[in-house]
């Protein structure tokens, strides 16, 4: 049974970098075909899609955040991970990170994890 | 970036209702719509992809139909447990885009 799990800091100043890892269990993140993403839900956004990654490192970012974003792939430790840098309050969300099916929908979802960007 | 407009944003329903929720994009997006089911405190749960295809274990009452920029979601009768949000997604271009969701409520 697959299960992803996010982990990292729930609370970040403004203008550091949120740093989050998800750690992939019951399945090899290296499963070809496949892209691991990040997903953010707030209240005010609704769900945004962050940006995805691939086991080979190749990855694809959102255009509105592609300039402060970075995601990476561990593959020795079955886990991937988020840092975004210079965050504003506007970046507090639950931050979901997901198993990308081929057709691109997020079909397997860790439970989210709450970051708030506050002094 | 493809916008999608979802609608209605909440509707009141009750059980064995039919209950219909659409999606529009800003372009043509073939099947690469989805539909996600969330409860409060977890995470949304994908229920149909491209379109027409229920994941497995979503039971036959819900249904997705459409294609070029029009999409529906159809609960044919509103059981206690579809009591929940719903969103779509779109996957043709990057970066995939969502609706802004459609409470349903009793």
């Amino acid at each position: 049974q697959l299960q992803l799990r996010e982990s990292g800091p729930g609370l970040v100043r403004p203008s550091e970098t949120l740093s989050l890892t998800c750690t992939v269990s019951g399945a090899s993140i290296t499963i070809n075909h496949y892209f691991w993403a990040w997903i953010r839900q707030s209240p005010g956004k609704g769900l945004e899609w962050i940006g995805s990654v691939h086991h080979s490192g190749g990855t694809y970012f959102n255009p509105s955040l592609k300039s402060r974003l970075a995601i990476s792939v561990d593959t020795s430790n079955n886990q991937f991970s988020l840092s975004l840098t210079s965050v504003t309050t506007a970046d507090t969300a639950v931050y979901f990170c997901v198993k990308e099916a081929g057709s691109g929908p997020a079909a397997y979802w860790g439970p989210g994890i709450l970051v708030t960007v506050s002094s | 970036d493809i916008q999608v407009t979802q609608s209605p944003s909440s509707l009141s329903a009750s059980v064995g209702d039919r209950v219909t929720i659409t999606c529009r994009t800003s372009q043509t997006i073939r099947n690469s719509l989805h539909w996600y089911q969330q409860k409060p405190g977890t995470a949304p749960k994908l229920l149909i992809s491209s379109t027409s295809t229920l994941l497995g274990g979503v039971p036959s009452r819900f249904r997705g139909s459409g294609s070029g920029t029009d999409f529906t979601l159809t609960i044919s009768s509103l059981q206690p447990e579809d009591f929940a949000t719903y969103f779509c997604q779109q996957t043709y271009r990057t970066p995939p885009t969502f609706g802004g969701g459609t409470k349903v409520e009793f």
